[in-house]
């Protein structure tokens, strides 16, 4: 089992839809989760961090977490064909990891005009 | 503003000849990553410097080694570059607390001939 899963996709919405992208992890000691965003090409670009049960939201951006579930999700609302990029879920603290950032292998997002 | 600065952002070496990258930081943060990362995957992490202690990930190959001179520098050596070894190589800091995100480079995209 993968310790940072997340759907490969291509996830293709809508302009001006919500996407939603979704990540478990397998190390329940996890203790900070991070998404970031990445251009093709470009270096991963931090959108948003989570560290407590529930929502934090930042602009279009909202970041569920539930430990119990041990998920993590984003929701991007009203995307934008700005938004077209590789999403990556990144989580620390657990015993294997420590402080040290295990990542998913990131969901394609992809917002059609 | 703060940033993390990676030269050369393209890099074309010769297989078998011994290429540097640089990273730099204004961030003044503790620790510094070096993450290697291939087309549709995750960054993989390859060793990290916690001021000026040095580690280095188990499955990390001999070929890769690094340098931290000072808190704001750190190096990447690859001393023999095989084919296998064109990627992009990107650099992070962080404070060192796990709560705290890593803050990546733009990263130096490297093709070996």
């Amino acid at each position: 089992q993968k310790e940072v899963e997340q759907n490969s996709g291509p996830l293709s919405v809508p302009e001006g839809a919500i996407a939603s992208l979704n990540c478990t992890y397998s190390d329940r000691g996890s203790q900070s989760f991070f998404w970031y965003r990445q251009y093709s090409g470009k270096s991963p670009e931090l959108i948003m961090s989570i560290y407590s049960n529930g929502d934090k939201e930042d602009g279009r951006f909202t970041a569920q977490l539930n430990k119990a579930s041990q998920y993590v999700s984003l929701l991007i609302r009203d995307s934008q064909p700005s938004d077209s990029a590789t999403y990556l879920c990144a989580v620390t603290g657990g015993k294997s990891s420590g402080d040290k950032l295990t990542f998913g292998t990131g969901t394609r997002l992809a917002v059609r005009p | 503003d703060a940033m993390v600065i990676q030269n050369p952002r393209y890099q074309v070496t010769q297989f078998g000849k011994p290429v540097t990258l640089s990273c730099s930081q204004t961030l003044n943060h503790n620790v510094m990553y070096w993450y290697q990362q291939k087309s549709s995957q995750a960054p993989k992490l390859l060793f990290h410097y916690y001021d000026k202690d040095f580690n280095n990930e188990a499955d990390t190959p001999d070929n890769f080694q690094s340098r931290r001179p000072n808190t704001s520098f750190c190096f990447l050596d690859i001393r023999s570059p095989g084919l296998g070894d064109a990627a992009m190589y990107l650099c992070a800091t962080s404070t060192g607390d796990s709560r705290m995100a890593q803050y990546f480079g733009p990263g130096t995209r490297l093709l070996v001939l």
